[in-house]
């Protein structure tokens, strides 16, 4: 079973742009994490936030969490052509085992 | 390996048939992990392993699922008796094996059942 949901389900920007991407999910948490999909393969790790974390930084890429509100939010600064891809959240719940729980992704499509 | 290796990366197979799916870790990684993934749909957890047990097998939807990592490395996913309905790209990623860390995917077997 997935454990969140993405909003929106489908982004469109123009090159340059900054994209937002929001994640929530059901259960109390260890760590949320967002990974990135290409083609509909492998996904690629791009950034994991504990939850006793706020905000972390990576590159371009800004990740908030609330766990208050059981919700993440990913942010892709001054995005480019290539940043064109499927972002999913995923979290590692608090029942001690390590398994990811996937949300439903946002197609982000980045035109240059 | 420098990255997780999943063969084959591509599989056709007739309803009704069984179907092996391999999957080779990262060096070192102790957890391992079974996705699927349908068209347009995140990635659905089928079963983790932590060393050679399978520490979680709460997502394999039935008993034609089954999966092994006899070493502590190279995992099987078998499925018996294949169902059109089983056709997805199956995701295959491992880990440190402590909460903290990233997952190292996979590729992926794209199967299609006809």
């Amino acid at each position: 079973s997935q454990q969140g949901e993405e909003d929106p389900q489908a982004l469109s920007i123009q090159e340059g742009e900054n994209a937002t991407m929001n994640c929530s999910y059901k259960t109390s948490i260890n760590n949320l994490q967002w990974y990135r999909q290409n083609s509909g393969r492998g996904l690629v790790h791009l950034i994991l936030i504990r939850s006793n974390e706020r905000e972390k930084h990576s590159g371009r890429l800004r990740v908030t969490l609330d766990t208050s509100k059981k919700s993440s939010s990913l942010l892709i600064t001054a995005s480019r052509a290539a940043d064109t891809a499927s972002y999913f959240c995923a979290t590692v719940n608090q029942t001690g085992a390590n398994n990811l729980f996937f949300g439903t992704g946002t197609r982000l499509t980045v035109i240059p | 390996g420098a990255g997780v290796s999943q063969t084959p990366s591509n599989k056709v197979t007739e309803k009704g048939k069984y179907v092996e799916l391999r999957c080779d870790p990262i060096s070192g990684h102790t957890a391992l992990y079974w996705y699927r993934q349908s068209l347009g749909q995140g990635p659905e957890f089928l079963i983790y392993f932590q060393g050679t047990g399978a520490a979680d097998d709460s997502g394999l939807p039935n008993d034609r699922f089954f999966a092994v990592r006899p070493e502590g490395s190279v995992s099987t996913l078998k499925i018996q008796r294949t169902e059109r309905g089983d056709s997805a790209v199956y995701l295959c990623a491992s880990s440190l094996g402590t909460s903290g860390h990233g997952y190292t995917f996979g590729s992926g077997t794209r199967l299609t059942v006809v």
